[in-house]
């Protein structure tokens, strides 16, 4: 069965700094990938994802990930993190079963302190 | 275009009573799913309609759960009898196409709690 793991249930960072939110997966065949971010009080919204093509895939908000097949991650990334950017982050994994029945990571809370 | 909308947001219930929520989905989106989060746990998915047919129902915990989309418009989820391990957050997402190029649309949640 597929799984995702994100290994930080915390990130800091200062504002204006790099982020990176840690994810690897395991699944039988060709990955699909998804990051999710969940503001307070709100659903999760949909940041990117990765099916196929480049390694380095471009979202929402300045954000981007990047799959490494070798290392069966998919960290997501931004070059200078904002105190907005303060929410709980989802990756997530298609089924094997195909379809969006999704099977997702536990979750990272990312804080951007001033 | 109105987002996927659920109710309520928050429920309180005693151990054994039952509980409906309902889901919303966008207008025209033919899949509907349900997800949960149990406490700082992971999103599991529970299951998935297409209109007002189950496709998927392998992630309902129980027969304690009833889900139900009559005329494929909304949905709900019944909890009955509610038992403590029931507490968590319930997502309800629909999508135009049960596909990986139609992603999901989450509603707020609503979050159970079981005394």
């Amino acid at each position: 069965a597929q799984s995702v793991a994100q290994p930080e249930d915390q990130v800091n960072v200062a504002e204006g700094n790099p982020l990176t939110v840690k994810c690897t997966y395991s699944v039988s065949g060709n990955p699909y990938l998804f990051w999710y971010v969940q503001y307070p009080n709100r659903g999760l919204q949909f940041l990117l994802k990765y099916i196929t093509g480049d390694n380095l895939v471009k979202g929402s908000y300045g954000f981007e990930a990047e799959f490494n097949k070798s290392q069966t991650s998919f960290h997501l990334k931004k070059p200078s993190a904002l105190v907005s950017d303060s929410a709980l982050y989802f990756c997530a994994v298609r089924d094997t079963g195909g379809g969006n029945k999704l099977t997702f990571g536990t979750g990272t809370q990312l804080k951007v302190e001033l | 275009e109105a987002g996927v909308t659920q109710f309520p947001s928050h429920s309180v219930i005693e151990k054994g009573q039952t509980v409906t929520l309902r889901c919303d989905p966008i207008s025209g989106h033919d899949n509907l799913y349900w997800y949960r989060r149990v406490m700082g746990k992971e999103i599991k998915f529970l299951l998935h309609f297409v209109k007002e047919s189950k496709q998927d129902e392998s992630g309902m915990p129980n027969n304690r759960f009833l889900a139900e989309r009559t005329g494929g418009t909304y949905s709900t989820l019944k909890v009955q009898p509610a038992e403590l391990e029931d507490s968590g957050v319930y997502f309800c997402a629909s999508s135009q196409v049960d596909g990986p190029n139609s992603p999901l649309h989450f509603g707020n949640g609503t979050r159970l709690t079981v005394t």
